[in-house]
């Protein structure tokens, strides 16, 4: 069975204070790596798909990394608006789903 | 393109009622998703349609618990009866391709059962 843990559960920052999120996975035959952001009182919304290790994304702020056994999450110079919880979740085998960690809540203050 | 729609946005029941929970998928999706979060446990995959066929509802807590989708662009999730520890988001979602592509999600159901 597919296992994602994300560390830490919360994280709070001041407004230019670079940080890491980290997921780590354990799962037969990793496919793709997603991470995904969740505002309160809304659905997951799409960041990036990370498909092999050394792999790297960015956006804006956000770079996301994968190695074999884990993703990270870098927010570079972080602003209040980055406010929300990071999910990061993993597909793995022959099956067409994903499986999430629980998220870092990440709280961003002036 | 509106997304996935969900509805109702919120639903507030009393214990052994049934509750139907809606989705519209995004035109064109071959694939739909019904998740639930919770705190304690985040979001857990209840099942998934591919073509309007279920292919694994592994995640169902149980027989109270039912999907369908009787079409591309619509399907339901009910529970019958509700029970309090049913309280949670339930999410419903669409890709296409399966997990290759990611998914879309929709803004939940927040569902209270008392």
């Amino acid at each position: 069975e597919d296992q994602v843990t994300q560390s830490p559960e919360a994280l709070r920052l001041q407004e230019g204070e670079s940080s890491s999120l980290n997921c780590s996975y354990t799962v037969s035959g990793l496919r793709g790596l997603f991470w995904y952001r969740q505002d309160p009182g809304k659905g997951p919304e799409f960041l990036f798909t990370l498909y092999s290790a050394g792999e790297e994304k960015e956006k804006e702020r956000l770079k996301a990394t994968l190695t074999k056994k884990e993703s990270f999450l870098h927010i570079t110079a972080p602003k209040p608006e980055d406010s929300a919880t990071y999910l990061c979740a993993v597909w793995s085998g022959t099956a067409s789903k994903l499986t999430f960690g629980t998220g870092t809540r990440l709280q961003v203050t002036l | 393109d509106a997304g996935v729609i969900q509805s109702p946005r919120h639903e507030v029941t009393e214990m052994g009622q049934e509750v139907t929970l809606r989705c519209k998928p995004i035109s064109g999706h071959d694939y739909l998703f019904w998740y639930r979060q919770t705190m304690m446990r985040g979001l857990e995959l209840l099942i998934y349609f591919n073509n309007n066929v279920p292919i694994d509802d592994s995640g169902m807590p149980e027989d109270r618990f039912s999907a369908k989708m009787p079409n591309a662009s619509f399907s339901t999730l009910k529970i019958q009866p509700s029970e309090p520890r049913d309280s949670a988001v339930y999410f419903c979602a669409s890709s296409f391709g399966g997990g290759s592509m990611g998914y879309t999600f929709g803004s939940g159901t927040r569902l209270t059962v008392v």
